[in-house]
C-alpha cells in the first residue's frame, strides 16, 4: 500500500534560520512525487512535481530534492511569509489517488 | 497555470437541508476530480474520486447517500451535502487532476468551502 511520512510535524524556525522538511514515501512505482503549501483557511498550492530520483526543483527559497524512499524539502533563509503547512504527496503507477502525508506545520518568526 | 475555482468559499445553512459546492477548472480539462474534507489542523481526508460521466468512488466510511458528487463535465464536478447537521461543519477541498499521459499527475485545488451547519 503506497504510503507517506512526513517529519518533523512542526518545526519552529528564526528568520534566516535554514533548515529541510522530510518527506519518506513507499509507492508500487512512482508517477510523482509532489509537494504543496497550505496557509490555514485555503486550499493548498502546488508547488513541485518530482518524476525520478536525483531530480532536483528550486522555487524561491524552496528546493525540493528525491531519491527513491524520501523527499526533502529545503528551505533556504525562510521568511515569516514561508509560515504554512507543507504537504507532500505521491501518486503511483499502481492507482490514481494521490496518497497525502499529514503535513510538516512550519513557523518562521521574524 | 492551472487554476481550480471552488464556490462557495463559505456557506451557512440550517440543519435539515442540503448544500451545493461546485468546482471548476477553468483552464484544463479535469479527467478526474476530488473532494476532501479537513478537520482543524489535520491533514486531507479523500471523501470521494469521480470520473467525468461515471458515478463517484467513495472512501470506506463516507455516505455516498449523503454527499452527493456529480462530474457532469471535464470542467465541472459538484458535491452536494443532503441533510445537512452540524456534524457536517467542515472545510471541504476538491482538487482536479488534468488529462493524464506525460506529465500530467499533478492535481490542482480549489480555494476550499468552509460550511458551517447550524
Amino acid at each position: 500500500e503506497d504510503q507517506v511520512t512526513q517529519s518533523p510535524e512542526a518545526l519552529r524556525l528564526q528568520e534566516g534560520e535554514s533548515s529541510s522538511l522530510n518527506c519518506s514515501y513507499t509507492v508500487s512505482g512512482l508517477r510523482g512525487l509532489f509537494w504543496y503549501r497550505q496557509d490555514p483557511g485555503k486550499g493548498p498550492e502546488f508547488l513541485f512535481t518530482l518524476y525520478s530520483a536525483g531530480e532536483e526543483k528550486e522555487k524561491e527559497r524552496l528546493k525540493a530534492t528525491l531519491t527513491k524512499k524520501e523527499s526533502f524539502l529545503h528551505i533556504t533563509a525562510p521568511k515569516p511569509e514561508d509560515s504554512a503547512t507543507y504537504l507532500c504527496a505521491v501518486l503511483g503507477t499502481g492507482g490514481f489517488k494521490t496518497i497525502f502525508g499529514a503535513g510538516t506545520r512550519l513557523f518562521v518568526k521574524a | 497555470g492551472a487554476v481550480v475555482s471552488q464556490h462557495p468559499s463559505w456557506v451557512i445553512c440550517k440543519s435539515g437541508t442540503s448544500v451545493k459546492i461546485e468546482c471548476r477548472s477553468l483552464d484544463f480539462q479535469a479527467t478526474t476530480m476530488f473532494w476532501y474534507r479537513q478537520f482543524p489542523k489535520q491533514s486531507l481526508m479523500l471523501m470521494a474520486t469521480s470520473n467525468e460521466g461515471s458515478k463517484a468512488t467513495y472512501e470506506q466510511g463516507v455516505e455516498k447517500d449523503k454527499f452527493l458528487i456529480n462530474h457532469a463535465s471535464l470542467t465541472l464536478s459538484t458535491l452536494t451535502v443532503t441533510s445537512a447537521h452540524p456534524e457536517d461543519s467542515s472545510f471541504y477541498i476538491c482538487s482536479a487532476r488534468a488529462r493524464t499521459g506525460g506529465a500530467g499527475t499533478e492535481a490542482f485545488f480549489g480555494q476550499g468551502t468552509r460550511l458551517t451547519v447550524v
